[in-house]
């Protein structure tokens, strides 16, 4: 069971703009840098944003993240159908120990 | 280039042993934070152990007790030693390098599949 929550699926048209939205509490996410990754079908998580909102050498601006309290929210402009993945939210939970925590995935589909 | 490569997945008994590997190219596993994520069949990601450039070790409490991270310098290979295995432990598991300031993962390897199953 994840502390950290996620849509369970969100799409839109090619071109279009998607949020993904991370809840979590002031254990995690209120006091913990956020990472995101991407999950391309039957491959390995990749990293795409880390410390809120910096970006990984190669990976495009169309992706950036945010943070705003206890959420945080990644957002992808420009969708693409290579974008077609599964996305999570990660860090810190200071109730656990050395508690790395994930979300819990979203589906991003292009129709 | 960056890579990691892991290795040791395969089918095993409820009760039984597995060691994994994660071998490391274009940096030093000694030098760095080093980590195991584990992602069921159709799941979310997981945390699982990891091993601090000084030594220090962590598990998620679904593990402690039962699985043991090492590494080998001389190899520049991490490892995972599970025993008692249980059928919740079906996993695919990813190896990944963690920052050792801030918690996030990058890279990871392509991931080995451990089945437990009778």
């Amino acid at each position: 069971q994840s502390v950290l929550t996620q849509p369970p699926s969100v799409s839109a048209a090619p071109g279009q703009k998607v949020t993904i939205s991370c809840s979590g509490s002031s254990s995690n996410i209120g006091n913990n840098y956020v990472s995101w990754y991407q999950q391309l079908p039957g491959t390995a998580p990749k990293l795409l944003i880390y410390d809120n909102n910096k970006r990984p050498s190669g990976i495009p601006d169309r992706f950036s993240g945010s943070k705003s309290g206890t959420s945080a929210t990644l957002g992808i402009t420009g969708l693409q159908t290579g974008d077609e993945a599964d996305y999570y939210c990660g860090t810190w939970d200071s109730s656990l120990s050395a508690g790395e925590v994930f979300g819990t995935g979203t589906k991003v589909t292009v129709l | 280039e960056v890579q990691l490569v892991e290795s040791g997945g395969g089918l095993v008994q409820p009760g039984g042993s597995l060691r994994l590997s994660c071998a490391a190219s274009g940096f030093t596993v000694s030098s760095n934070y080093m980590s195991w994520v584990r992602q069921a069949p159709g799941k979310g990601l997981e945390w699982v152990s990891v091993i601090y450039s000084g030594g220090s070790t962590y598990y998620a409490d679904s593990v402690k007790g039962r699985f043991t991270i090492s590494r080998d310098n001389s190899k520049n290979t991490l490892y995972l030693q599970m025993n008692s295995l249980r059928a919740e432990d079906t996993a695919v598991y990813y190896c990944a390098r963690r920052d050792s300031r801030e918690h996030w993962f990058d890279p990871w390897g392509q991931g080995t599949l451990v089945t437990v199953s009778s």
